[in-house]
């Protein structure tokens, strides 16, 4: 069964300090793995993909994810917060067995300064 | 490039009546896909179509209805509503389903 867990409800952090955002996923087959992000009243943006290229993938406004398979993972970092990054953010799969783009219950992010 | 345009923005019903919430996207994108979003529950997927005249259920089909009679329109259908349907929704499309799906502007349901 396809399925994604995202670990943290609400992550709070400073501004100017790391972003840390978790994802586990879970696929009979090879993933394509997306992190969205959703400010107040929008719609979704797309961050960055993975779809079986570079395990380490960069994203827009210096988000970056690393997939890892022995860990079913694929958290969403930053170096360095900034007030704007203050969103929701969701993960996502699309399994090569099944054509159904499944999110994560989503973490919300705010950036204290 | 207008991309997924979602109509209404806002509606409320009345518990039993019916709408329909139109989606249309500009895209020639072959996926398209219905979510409904609560809070706390990130977003579900309620129904999907991989190309005209092919839909299928996804996690929360319960209570919907749509149909894909072009490649363009993807409408979602609730015929009697209840109050567990007041939700936002939103569609989406895609290319294929391992490339980015872009998404419209969402409808605010409330259902009293």
């Amino acid at each position: 069964a396809q399925s994604v867990t995202q670990l943290d409800s609400h992550v709070s952090v400073s501004e100017g300090t790391p972003v840390l955002l978790r994802c586990n996923y879970s696929s009979s087959y090879s993933p394509s793995l997306f992190w969205y992000v959703q400010h107040p009243n929008k719609g979704l943006q797309l961050l960055l993909k993975y779809t079986s290229a570079a395990t380490l993938v960069k994203g827009i406004n210096g988000f970056e994810a690393e997939f890892k398979k022995s860990e079913t993972s694929f958290h969403l970092t930053k170096p360095s917060a900034h007030m704007s990054d203050a969103a929701e953010y969701f993960c996502a799969s699309v399994s090569g067995g099944y054509n159904k783009l499944i999110f994560g219950a989503g973490t919300r992010l705010a950036v204290h300064p | 490039n207008a991309g997924v345009t979602q109509t209404p923005k806002f509606r409320i019903l009345k518990i039993g009546q019916s709408m329909t919430l139109q989606c249309t996207q500009d895209m020639n994108h072959n996926y398209m896909y219905w979510y409904r979003q609560d809070p706390g529950m990130g977003l579900k997927l309620i129904y999907y179509s991989v190309g005209a005249g092919i839909t299928d259920k996804g996690e929360v089909p319960n209570g919907y209805n749509v149909s894909r009679s072009t490649t363009e329109d993807f409408p979602l259908r609730l015929e009697l509503a209840a109050p567990s349907q007041t939700s936002v929704y939103f569609c989406a499309s895609s290319y294929v389903q391992a490339t980015e799906a872009f998404f419209g502007q969402g409808t605010r349901l409330t259902v009293v």
